[in-house]
């Protein structure tokens, strides 16, 4: 059974940069055609993709957030990572990494999340 | 950008059939997922490519797309059946609908 957990820091400061990693367990993030990625959800609001990175290391980046979002995998560690910079009391939220197998298919496997607040 | 329309809300009593829907510009020639979350836990994927279900959804969950509305559609509706649920589509990018929170009466 394929398992995803976020670790990173609860708090950034305004300015900033938001790190997050993505550990994979009971699969691989070198299998071939998947598709790793990051969903936030601020407080009280819905849900909205940040990015996901092919299992090849090419990204693709939410056009709203493009400027300030890096991606990548390190598949030594078996993990996927998120970057982002300039951060802002709008970034705090619920940081989710989860699984695609193809730029259309659904995300079937979810992390439990983690919070991320912005404040100084 | 490409948009999806959900309602905040939708009630329905136990027993009875809720229908969400999620409107967007030919929506019918996408294929669409949805997501259930509960409060305080990551969303899970109840119906993917417009009405397919994943294994451990129950068959009560169903949906449909045509036109400029796809529809998920909970029969027998239950009190665990309470959560907002998510749209998605991909348009040369994720897009994820506002959401919309199932109230059981």
């Amino acid at each position: 059974q394929l398992q995803l957990q976020e670790s990173g820091p609860g708090l950034v400061k305004p300015s900033e940069t938001l790190s997050l990693t993505c550990t994979v367990s009971g699969g691989s993030v070198s299998s071939s055609s998947h598709y790793w990625g990051w969903v936030r959800q601020s407080p009280g609001k819905g849900l909205e993709w940040i990015g996901s990175i092919y299992y090849s290391g090419r990204p693709y980046y939410n056009p709203s957030l493009k400027s300030r979002v890096t991606m990548s995998v390190d598949t030594a560690k078996n993990q996927f990572s998120l970057r982002l910079s300039s951060v802002t009391a709008a970034d705090t939220a619920v940081y989710y990494c989860a699984r695609r197998l193809g730029l259309g298919e659904p995300f079937d496997y979810w992390g439990q999340g983690t919070l991320v607040t912005v404040s100084s | 950008s490409y948009v999806l329309t959900q309602p905040p809300s939708v009630s329905v009593a136990p027993g009875k059939t809720a229908r969400i829907t999620c409107g967007g510009d030919n929506i019918g020639s996408k294929s669409v997922h949805w997501y259930q979350q509960k409060p305080g836990q990551a969303p899970v994927l109840v119906i993917y490519y417009n009405s397919d279900r994943p294994s451990g959804i129950p068959e009560r969950f169903s949906g449909s797309n045509s036109g400029n509305t796809a529809t998920l559609t909970i029969s027998r509706v239950e009190a665990g059946d309470e959560a907002d649920y998510y749209c998605q589509v991909w348009d040369r990018s994720v897009v994820f609908g506002g959401g919309t929170k199932l109230t059981v009466l």
